[in-house]
């Protein structure tokens, strides 16, 4: 597709069962990145992809929060034992390089993910 | 933790009037971009700035940056209703890849 796509757009869930969201980058696009905003807030860093490298994890809040990336394109972020803390809009970005290693550092949203725990 | 904070938080204004929002940030950036949010969903990429730049235009867009006072604005002419948005800085550490950091936002109401 053209851009970003992620879903489901929304997805309501009960406390304590897990979530998968599932994130399209733009296709060849190498880097991927997680964050999440909550009610009001700005957006919070939560992971980052990078080619074959291994992860930035560093903005995952807890240990009930990991995500893949297979292949190189498609990702996915687990939430596991939600809490009704987990609810927020998560957003997924990607973004490339030339092929002249010219770095392109914007970065490209989808629509993201709006997860209620009820 | 977020490094960057907009300011005002939130602007009201008429639409032909121009719109000004600010950034400050706390460390040392390789750029610093600008992104709009439509109803709290998908944001949209405005303006880049690098750090060894001082202005940079984009149609109605004019951003600032200065580096000694660690701090960037965004100004918006002649503003429309369709302008309505939150606006959000965002700052990149390092050349190349790198995660954003995204500042609370100014919410830009332009009415008719």
């Amino acid at each position: 597709g053209a851009g970003v796509s992620q879903s489901p757009s929304n997805k309501v869930t009960e406390k304590g069962k897990d979530v998968e969201l599932r994130c399209d980058p733009i296709s060849g696009h190498t880097a991927l990145y997680w964050y999440r905003q909550s009610l009001g807030q700005g957006l919070e860093f939560l992971i980052y992809f990078q080619g074959n490298s291994a992860p930035d994890k560093s903005g995952l809040p807890s240990d009930r929060f990991s995500a893949e990336r297979t292949g190189g394109s498609v990702s996915t972020l687990t939430i596991q034992r939600t809490q009704q803390e987990d609810s927020a809009v998560y957003l997924c970005a990607s973004s490339q390089t030339s092929g002249r290693g010219i770095r392109i550092d914007t970065q490209y949203f989808g629509p993201g993910t709006r997860l209620t725990v009820l | 933790s977020q490094q960057g904070e907009e300011d005002p938080q939130a602007l009201s204004i008429q639409e032909g009037e121009n719109a000004t929002m600010n950034c400050s940030y706390k460390t040392s950036i390789n750029n610093l971009q600008w992104y709009r949010q439509n109803s709290g969903r998908g944001l949209v990429h405005l303006i880049l700035i690098r750090s060894n730049e001082r202005e940079k235009h984009s149609g109605r867009l004019r951003v600032t940056l200065d580096t000694s006072k660690k701090s960037s604005s965004l100004l918006i002419t002649a503003s429309r209703a369709a302008d309505t948005a939150s606006y959000f800085c965002a700052t990149g550490r390092n050349s190349g890849y790198s995660t954003l950091t995204f500042g609370k936002g100014t919410m830009l109401l332009v009415s008719p």
